[in-house]
């Protein structure tokens, strides 16, 4: 149980385009989810958290308007990276919130900005 | 705190020895505790947790170790497989602030 998709697991896109990664939490439901950056060879550095309903909570640094972030349904959020730079190439993670201290984590999403 | 800009500290093994790794938390209020591992391009995956009224905690080849007085947290792991071979990163919890804080992360390899 508890399993984490997200989609797609790998992209590569023009710069200036925009790319929508979705995170599903498949076998429970989630009211809160995370997105996470990484860089190689760091650690996983939070982005947001995305509440089932509500608008999105982004960390300190973190570009709102260029990081949207929806959260439609218990098992469903979306990232989008908008107006892709070279710079925003990275891996991507989401976890989901099952309970109050366990965190599911997705597979992640290598974005590549050509 | 946040790590972001290190680079990971490493830890090089033989098979079948034990590895200790480390890790310094930052929030002494934090009440809970998560090892993760981590694979070459993939999510972390859950190893191990411990609450903070706890000390010690064993799992299947793995033991986590919490010293709240000088806010260390150390994983155990006995007799190290090739397969172990992944970045380990502990995480804290702390209360006042709900989300999951990643410590740095240490790269463990295994040599057969």
């Amino acid at each position: 149980g508890a399993v984490v998709s997200q989609h797609p697991s790998w992209v590569i896109c023009k710069s200036g385009t925009s790319v929508k990664i979705e995170c599903r939490s498949l076998d429970f439901q989630a009211t809160t989810m995370f997105w996470y950056r990484q860089f190689p060879k760091q650690s996983l550095m939070l982005m947001a958290t995305s509440n089932e309903g509500s608008k999105a909570t982004y960390e300190q640094g973190v570009e709102k308007d260029k990081f949207l972030i929806n959260h439609a349904s218990l098992t469903l959020s979306t990232l989008t990276v908008t107006s892709a730079h070279p710079e925003d190439s990275s891996f991507y993670i989401c976890s989901a919130q099952g309970g109050y201290y366990e965190q599911y984590f997705g597979p992640g999403t290598r974005l590549t900005v050509t | 705190g946040e790590s972001v800009g290190l680079h990971l500290p490493t830890l090089s093994v033989q098979e079948g020895d034990n590895s200790i790794i480390n890790c310094a938390y930052s929030n002494s209020a934090s009440d809970y505790f998560i090892w993760y591992k981590q694979e070459s391009g993939k999510g972390p995956q859950f190893i191990i947790d411990i609450r903070s009224n706890m000390d010690k905690r064993q799992g299947q080849r793995v033991t986590v170790l919490l010293n709240k007085t000088v806010k260390h947290l150390s994983l155990q792991i006995a007799a190290t497989q090739p397969g172990d071979s992944a970045v380990y990163f502990c995480a804290e919890n702390p209360p006042s602030y709900g989300k999951l804080t990643f410590g740095q992360g240490t790269i463990l390899t295994v040599h057969p």
